[in-house]
């Protein structure tokens, strides 16, 4: 398996634009989880999906973030207007169950840069 | 709070010399996973080590080990005979009940030749 795909790698925009961001779970696992890299606040889960269902988006900052799953093998984060706050790293990864004990797989990230 | 602390923002080693990292962490549940991701320069988070909180008996792959005190919530990785690869920035983090997992801030750890 080509592991967790995440694209774009980098994504350069200015302000009020709208970003989207794409990643692929690696095939049979159920869960699927979004999340942001800052140096601020290092590692936050902004939301997870379990059979392409969001569950939790209580770590989305804020209404101008969206994500959706409309299959087993894609989803999108989507940040609509963006602002120079939103410049991280966002990472995809997925697991095969959700539970605490489960390896997380990760993409190598796309670097959002808002300016 | 469910917190994970990481106190050693960086660290350096020799090459073939032995590294401990620290993490703490705090939690209420009685059940729960504590596990040590590698981030290279490449950005891909990558598993390093995973310790079942209900088992005594500390978790070792190949150079990497960990010190699990679970009444201290102390949760530390050594890594033996440490490579020029193993150059990174380590995180420590915790799962549970729910289906997230709690991060520290991590530690930056330089191997010199």
């Amino acid at each position: 398996d080509a592991g967790v795909i995440q694209s774009p790698r980098h994504e350069v925009t200015e302000m009020g634009q709208e970003v989207t961001l794409r990643c692929k779970p690696i095939s049979g696992h159920d869960y699927l989880f979004w999340y942001r890299q800052t140096m601020m606040r290092g590692l936050e889960l902004l939301i997870y999906f379990n059979n392409n269902v969001p569950i939790d988006d209580s770590g989305m900052p804020e209404d101008r973030f969206s994500a959706k799953m409309p299959n087993a093998s894609f989803s999108t984060l989507k940040i609509q207007p963006s602002e120079p706050r939103d410049s991280a790293v966002y990472f995809c990864a997925s697991s095969l169950d959700g539970a605490g004990w489960v390896e997380q797989f990760f993409g190598p990230g796309t670097r959002l840069t808002v300016l | 709070a469910q917190t994970v602390t990481q106190s050693q923002p960086e660290m350096s080693v020799q090459e073939a010399e032995t590294v401990t990292l620290s993490c703490t962490y705090d939690t209420s549940e009685s059940d729960y996973y504590l596990f040590w991701y590698k981030q290279p320069p490449s950005r891909q988070m990558i598993l390093v080590i995973r310790q079942e909180a209900y088992k005594q008996q500390n978790a070792t792959e190949n150079r990497f080990s960990v010190n699990f005190q679970k009444a201290a919530k102390s949760f530390s990785l050594k890594i033996s005979d440490s490579q020029l690869g193993d150059a990174a920035m380590y995180f420590c983090a915790r799962g549970g009940a729910t289906n997230k997992l709690i991060f520290g801030t991590g530690t930056l750890l330089a191997v010199q030749p």
